[in-house]
């Protein structure tokens, strides 16, 4: 079944280093997206990327970084210069962004704990 | 200024009673396009139905139906008989492109509804 995988589920680290998750889709989607969200906050763009080797920063990139070398991954690294890491990452993909109606379809997340 | 705003933290409704879950946005754009998604505590986002602004019908999913009101820039989403299952946190989302190829979804921060048996 098509899906988008995220890896690990869970996630700990120690402060400091820097940490990188997981996201694969076989959707054969052209848009991927990084969403963070935090404890009964909604879901805030990190980075977004429309297109093999093109990336987008969202409205919260500081501290984060990603590529985008092939249509089926997209890796996003929380370094350590991103203040307060711990929070839930969502990974999502769509097709192609000129289809207006075109769902975001979700990954089941990783939950990154830093201490 | 927030994109989305949905003003009902949490919601309780007895089961098989009707909800109505609200959201409103701000764009200035003419093309744009409405989401609802359905967050169950497993964490995975579930995609509930879609609005386009251009749609002159109110999109309807199964028990899910859309209150799309243009000129007050309001998406209401509404639950029919509400079942057990329905309790989540639920997400108005937006999607515009102000600039060409530069599309993204914004999301509000979402109302936590609980079923009551």
């Amino acid at each position: 079944d098509g899906g988008i995988t995220q890896s690990p589920k869970y996630l700990f680290r120690k402060e400091g280093q820097n940490v990188t998750l997981s996201c694969e889709q076989n959707l054969n989607h052209d848009a991927m997206y990084w969403y963070r969200q935090d404890p009964g906050q909604g879901l805030r763009l990190i980075y977004y990327s429309q297109i093999v080797n093109d990336f987008q920063k969202g409205d919260i990139a500081e501290g984060y970084s990603v590529s985008r070398e092939k249509k089926e991954s997209f890796p996003l690294t929380v370094t350590s210069a991103q203040k307060n890491p711990t929070a839930f990452y969502l990974c999502a993909s769509s097709t192609t962004w000129t289809e207006r109606n075109s769902p975001l379809h979700f990954g089941n997340g990783t939950r990154l704990t830093v201490t | 200024a927030q994109k989305i705003t949905q003003t009902q933290p949490g919601m309780f409704v007895q089961e098989k009673e009707a909800v109505t879950l609200d959201c409103t946005y701000d764009t200035s754009d003419q093309s744009y396009g409405l989401f609802w998604y359905k967050q169950p505590s497993s964490g995975e986002m579930i995609f509930l139905i879609y609005q386009g602004s251009y749609d002159e019908q109110n999109a309807t999913e199964g028990r899910y139906s859309l209150n799309f009101q243009k000129a007050r820039k309001s998406a209401n989403l509404v639950i029919s008989a509400s079942q057990l299952g329905d309790s989540a946190m639920y997400f108005c989302a937006m999607r515009e492109a102000p600039n060409f190829g530069n599309e993204k979804l914004t999301f509000g921060t979402g109302t936590r509804l609980t079923i009551i048996p």
